[in-house]
This record gives C-alpha cells, structure tokens and sequence, in this order.
C-alpha cells in the first residue's frame, strides 16, 4: 500500500483553469504538508495542517487555497493558473509537526501551465 | 533566520570514487537533519536523519553523515559511489515547526 498518495501524477492545463490536486496518506500522521518544487530543484514548504487545522502558511498567493477535510486528506487547489505556478508539487506527512520519524513524501505532481 | 545551505551544486564522480556533500543550518535550540534522496523523476526517499546520540549516523544504501554541532554541519558520505547513485541529494533540517530544505546538490557518477 503507498503511504502518501498523490492524484494526479501529471498535470497540464492552460493559464486561468481552476485545478485541484489531492493527497491521502494511510500511516495515521498528523500532520500533512505542501511542498513545491520548482524547475531548479527547489523545495520550499507551502502548506502545513495539524489535525485538520492549518499551521503554516509560508506566503503563497492565495489563488492557492488547501482543504484538509480529515487528517488523513490535504488536497490542493489552485485558483487562475499562471505559468510560473508549473513546478512538480508533492505532499508529505509526519507524525507529528516537527517529528521527522519522519516526514514521508508523496509521488508528486508535475503540473505544467501553458 | 532558520536556513539549510549546501555548497556543492553540482559533484561528477566516477564509480569507486569516495563521496562528500556539504551541509550547513542555521537553527537555533534543538535540530534534527535529514538527507534525503531523488532518483531521476522520482520523489524524495530518507537517507538517513539525526535527533540525537551519536553523531555519526549510518542511513540506507551505504551512506552515513556526521553530525559536528560545533561546525552546524551535516556533511553525507559515501566511501565508494556507484552509478546507481546519480540523483539530486537534499539535506534538510527541522525543529518544532517545519521542514527546510537545502537547494540540493546534484551527484553525476560515471562508469
């Protein structure tokens, strides 16, 4: 069984679509994260929820809007894709924030805006 | 600030060569570092990690880093790379709050 599940694998649409991308992670973690990874290799957290309660918002524009509906779920969706928002995004979870027992990352998602 | 810094952008090795990929932070309090692993289109495996102990710290695939509290260093080894071992390699750090990560450093090694 996968840990950390990411649908969909890729992802390309044009500049101004709505997209959601979801996470699912079956390892009773309580903590789900957002990650993205830019064309250079960059990773750079997003997003982070607790329980269903948001922790971290590291200054993303706010076209970019997570949903945690249950601990064991964090879905993206992003508002207007621009280009710059192509990048590969993977979700992770941990047990607890901060625990890296750690930290077990998801597939990712390639999205590509054109 | 909380920052992850690793200086070796990018290492070409040929098989057999030893391996040594620098890692800084700069935390205050309590870390723990990671190093973690991306094969050619896939995602970030854990190498090894470090809470506490010893500092020197064997992780998956024949790799170990050594944790130097007084240098803020984690610095990954490998005494003999294989060409299975080309990938982007991270190093990352967190405390209570979240995962950082270093820009990465891109090993190439050659038959």
């Amino acid at each position: 069984d996968t840990a950390v599940s990411q649908t969909p694998k890729y992802l390309v649409t044009q500049m101004g679509n709505d997209k959601s991308i979801k996470c699912e992670q079956n390892l009773g973690h309580d903590t789900m994260y957002w990650y993205k990874q830019d064309s250079k290799k960059f990773l750079k957290i997003m997003f982070s929820y607790n329980n269903k309660e948001l922790i971290i918002n590291e200054t993303v524009p706010n076209r970019f809007s997570p949903k945690s509906p249950d601990k064991a779920h964090l879905n993206l969706h992003i508002n207007s894709l621009e280009l710059g928002d192509s990048a590969v995004y993977f979700c992770a979870s941990s047990r607890r924030e901060g625990q890296g027992g750690g930290y077990t990352f998801g597939s990712g998602t390639r999205l590509t805006v054109v | 600030a909380q920052s992850v810094s690793q200086h070796n952008h990018h290492v070409i090795l040929s098989e057999a060569a030893s391996l040594e990929l620098g890692c800084n932070y700069s935390y205050g309090g309590t870390v723990n570092l990671f190093w973690y692993v991306q094969y050619p289109g896939q995602h970030l495996q854990l190498l090894l990690k470090y809470f506490s102990g010893d500092p020197l710290v064997k992780g998956i695939k024949g790799f170990e880093a050594e944790f130097i509290k007084s240098k803020f260093s984690f610095n990954l080894r490998k005494p003999s790379v294989q060409w299975s071992d080309t990938a982007e390699y991270f190093c990352a750090a967190s405390n209570t709050d979240k995962l950082i990560f270093g820009t990465g450093t891109r090993l190439q090694v050659f038959p």
